[in-house]
This record gives structure tokens, C-alpha cells and sequence, in this order.
């Protein structure tokens, strides 16, 4: 089975640009994550959805980061404009309600540094 | 305080060696905790979840204790491929059973 798939697993952008983070949950799981892992601050819930809605964006930093999720197969994470201080790695996750205890999977994480 | 604290480590073991990892939780309404495992550069992996009556999967041991808000890891009989960081994780105020709060993690060493 597929697990979570995100792209690019590397990105390299200067300071200002604009950068898309890709996100393809598990087919069939009904929830999606995103978090930020850095050594300093450590894995940081960024925004969840729920069913395609945004259901808790409190992590989110700034207005600089904006998550979509325009169908259950596909979700992005942008920031505009990107800033040193972003650089981390960004998970994407997902996991099927049912019940208590809605184990998470994650992907492989796409690396940013921002120059 | 922190809402998951965790011993940083490093904890260096020998191979075959029994090493016990600990956490606390903040919110006395967490219903669901797990232990994740995350390699260098790779993403967490859900080593178990924890259960109330305790749990264990071949060489490793959950236990739970809802009174003190306290979580554990046991791991008996330690290889060279459980070199890791262990977080410990779980469900979060406000964001209902969804929301995952993730401790800084401990890092294992375990070594020939």
C-alpha cells in the first residue's frame, strides 16, 4: 500500500519566494496534518483538516502560511513570502477516525531551506 | 510546564541491555497516547499506542498511569536497530481526539 506521499522531498529557495509544500494522504483516511520539525522548537502541529475542512490552523505561524485541502487526495501547504527563519522539515500526515486513538502516518517530509 | 515532557538522553545502552523511557502529560482529559519511533532524517513511525491495563509487543512495554499522568516505554533485550528517537505522543486540549501533542523525544543509543 501507498503511504503518505509528499513532494518536493527538497527545496531550496531564496528568501521572498514563493513555496508549495504537496501533500497525498492514505486512501481512505479522513484526516490530515501538518507539522513543522525543527531541532530547536522540536514536531509542531501546523493545521489539521477533517473531511477536506480546516478544523484547528492555531499552529499555523503567520499569515505567510496558507494549507488548502481541495479534495481528499491532495492537500498543499504554501508560504508567500518565504523567510530564513521557515527552514525546517514539513510533515504531511493522515489517519482514519475511528474512535479513540486515531493513529497517525506520516510521510517522508519535504526538507526546506530558505536562504 | 510543558503539556509532554520527556527525558532529552542521551541514553547510551550495551546491545541485550533494558532501558525504560518516562513521560509526563499536562492535560488530565488525554484519552489516547502512543509512542512513536523516529530515526535520523526519517519520518515518525507509531511504535504503539498505550492502553489503560498497560501493553507490550515482543520486547517492548507500555505502561500508563492516569493518576500521576505518567507514561513508559520499556525495551528488553536491546538491538543495535532500536538506536532511535522515541516520542512520546498524545491527544491534545481543544482539537478533540485529533489533535496529537508530541513530546521533544529521547534519543537511544545502544551500541555493540
Amino acid at each position: 500500500d501507498a503511504g503518505v506521499i509528499q513532494s518536493p522531498r527538497h527545496e531550496v529557495t531564496e528568501m521572498g519566494q514563493e513555496v508549495t509544500l504537496r501533500c497525498k494522504p492514505i486512501s481512505g483516511h479522513n484526516s490530515l496534518f501538518w507539522y513543522r520539525q525543527t531541532m530547536m522548537r522540536g514536531l509542531e502541529l501546523l493545521i489539521y483538516f477533517n473531511n477536506n475542512v480546516p478544523i484547528d490552523d492555531s499552529g499555523m505561524p503567520e499569515d505567510r502560511f496558507s494549507a488548502k485541502m481541495p479534495n481528499a487526495s491532495f492537500s498543499t501547504l504554501k508560504i508567500q513570502p518565504s523567510e530564513p527563519r521557515d527552514s525546517a522539515v514539513y510533515f504531511c500526515a493522515s489517519s482514519f477516525r475511528q474512535g479513540v486513538g486515531w493513529e497517525q502516518y506520516f510521510g517522508p517530509g519535504t526538507r526546506l531551506t530558505v536562504t | 510546564r510543558k503539556e509532554v515532557e520527556q527525558d532529552p538522553g542521551p541514553f547510551n545502552v550495551p546491545e541485550g541491555a533494558t532501558v525504560a523511557f518516562n513521560c509526563t502529560y499536562s492535560n488530565s482529559a488525554s484519552q489516547s497516547f502512543f509512542w512513536y519511533r523516529q530515526d535520523c532524517r526519517k519520518e515518525p513511525k507509531l511504535l504503539m499506542s498505550v492502553y489503560s491495563s498497560g501493553n507490550e509487543d515482543g520486547r517492548f512495554t507500555a505502561q500508563l498511569n492516569r493518576a500521576s499522568q505518567y507514561i513508559s516505554l520499556l525495551i528488553r533485550d536491546s538491538k543495535l536497530s532500536d538506536s532511535a528517537t522515541y516520542l512520546c505522543v498524545v491527544n491534545g486540549p481543544g482539537g478533540g481526539y485529533n489533535k496529537l501533542i508530541f513530546g521533544a523525544g529521547t534519543r537511544l543509543a545502544v551500541h555493540p
